[in-house]
């Protein structure tokens, strides 16, 4: 079965620094990988996906993350952070079964993020 | 194109009750998947349905169950109410890309989440 690591539970960093979250996943097969924002009391929003092609995927709001199949990580990265980053991430995997489509999404624990002035 | 919608958005019980929740997938989407988030479990998959079909089902107990109608709009039921059952309960519905890469074309689905319901078992 699939499972995905987040080891960073929370991580803060100042206004305008470079952001780096990392993930780490668990599984046979070429993934299909996620990152997912929550904002407090708010559903998931999707930031970026992969699935195939191009290592480095650019996503919304200024994130990308890179695919490292050797490394089984999807580390997800930002330039310069607004404080309205401020939220929790969620790193997924899903697998793709043909005929079924999508399975489940395997998500990880999250990482909380702080943005100081 | 409206979003996934989830009514109630909040919801308090008391155990033993029942409790259904209802999902609205985007026009168009037959996936609809639920997902229970609890600070102590996080996220995790209870069941998804296709064309009224459960086509998969997480490790949830028998109290929990779902149903999606013929317009795709899903229900997720829970039964004899546990203070462990108070949680956020998320809706995605899901629509199949296509892309290319090089020659070799690839599907995958992208899941669209609801605000989700807050639900709390007193």
């Amino acid at each position: 079965a699939q499972s995905v690591t987040q080891p960073d539970i929370h991580i803060t960093v100042s206004e305008g620094a470079s952001l780096e979250l990392r993930c780490n996943y668990s599984y046979g097969a070429t993934p299909y990988l996620f990152w997912y924002v929550q904002s407090p009391g708010q559903g998931l929003q999707l930031l970026l996906k992969y699935f195939s092609g191009d290592t480095l995927v650019q996503g919304i709001k200024g994130f990308e993350a890179e695919f490292k199949r050797s490394q089984s990580s999807f580390n997800l990265r930002k330039p310069s952070v607004h404080w309205s980053d401020a939220a929790e991430y969620f790193c997924a995997v899903g697998v793709w079964r043909s005929n079924f489509g999508n399975e489940k999404l395997t998500f990880g624990t999250g990482t909380r993020l702080t943005i100081i002035p | 194109k409206a979003g996934v919608t989830q009514t109630p958005r909040y919801l308090i019980k008391t155990r033993g009750q029942q409790v259904t929740l209802s999902c609205s997938p985007i026009s168009g989407h037959r996936s609809v998947s639920w997902y229970q988030q609890t600070p102590g479990q996080g996220l995790q998959f209870l069941f998804e349905y296709f064309s009224e079909t459960q086509r998969n089902k997480g490790n949830f107990p028998g109290r929990f169950s779902g149903r999606q109608f013929s317009n795709s709009r899903s229900e997720m039921n829970v039964s004899t109410l546990e203070l462990g059952d108070s949680a956020l309960y998320l809706c995605a519905s899901s629509f199949t890309f296509t892309g290319t890469s090089g020659t070799k074309k690839s599907s995958y689905n992208e899941q669209f989440f609801g605000p989700g319901t807050r639900l709390t078992v007193l």
